[in-house]
């Protein structure tokens, strides 16, 4: 099945200065991708996503960018504020007829903008 | 438009008890899943609805596990009885159906958040 690995667990930034975070999938067959943000107690909320066909996405300071040869992806977040404190999660997702979507999730990684 | 309705939002109970956990997905979503989410960990599936029909199970544990989704609308999560490793989150999840435009996107609800003593 599919694996996804996702780094850095932890990530730590000064307000204004950028995040990225990466991920790795495993299966060639994978089709979307895409990034939740949740807050503490709260909710998986959908922030950006990428399909296969596409290299690169904006969304006002959100980016992601797939390379789908070496089968990874990435967030950036630009002049990151103290509310963009929370913890990222990158999924990838393989459509199959059968059996619907399978979303598989990467572990999370932690990030504090320190003001 | 209202997101996906879970509840309870907390739950506390002693190990050997049965809980329930209900859902309600997004108005006309036919697709609906169930999460395992332990602390600091990513959500792990553990059973796939498409309408009233479970197409992907496989990481339900069955001995103690049980789900419903009688009417196609809305899902019933049981666990009976409950073990001490059972302590998580359990976020619900909606899409539209699979071949539907857009229909990779899920939504979340709050999650109900077990504690077994």
């Amino acid at each position: 099945g599919e694996n996804v690995e996702q780094h850095p667990s932890t990530l730590s930034v000064q307000e204004g200065d950028s995040a990225v975070i990466k991920c790795t999938y495993s299966d060639s067959a994978s089709n979307y991708f895409p990034w939740y943000k949740q807050e503490l107690g709260k909710r998986p909320q959908l922030i950006i996503d990428i399909r296969s066909n596409v290299g690169e996405k904006k969304d006002q300071r959100i980016a992601v960018t797939l390379n789908k040869t070496a089968k990874h992806f990435s967030l950036h977040i630009t002049e990151t504020q103290p509310e963009d404190s929370a913890v990222y999660f990158c999924a990838a997702l393989r459509g199959i007829k059968a059996a619907g979507n399978k979303l598989t999730f990467g572990g999370g990684t932690r990030v504090l903008v320190k003001p | 438009e209202a997101g996906v309705v879970q509840s309870p939002r907390y739950k506390i109970i002693e190990k050997k008890q049965p809980v329930a956990f209900w859902c309600n997905p997004i108005s006309g979503h036919n697709t609906l899943y169930w999460y395992l989410q332990n602390l600091g960990q990513g959500p792990e599936l553990l059973i796939r609805y498409e309408n009233e029909e479970a197409v992907d199970d496989s990481q339900l544990p069955k001995d103690r596990f049980s789900a419903e989704r009688l009417k196609g609308v809305d899902s019933t999560l049981k666990i009976q009885p409950a073990e001490l490793g059972d302590s998580a989150v359990y976020l619900c999840a909606s899409s539209l159906g699979y071949g539907t435009g857009g229909a990779e996107t899920q939504y979340f609800g709050p999650g109900t958040r077990l504690l077994v003593l």
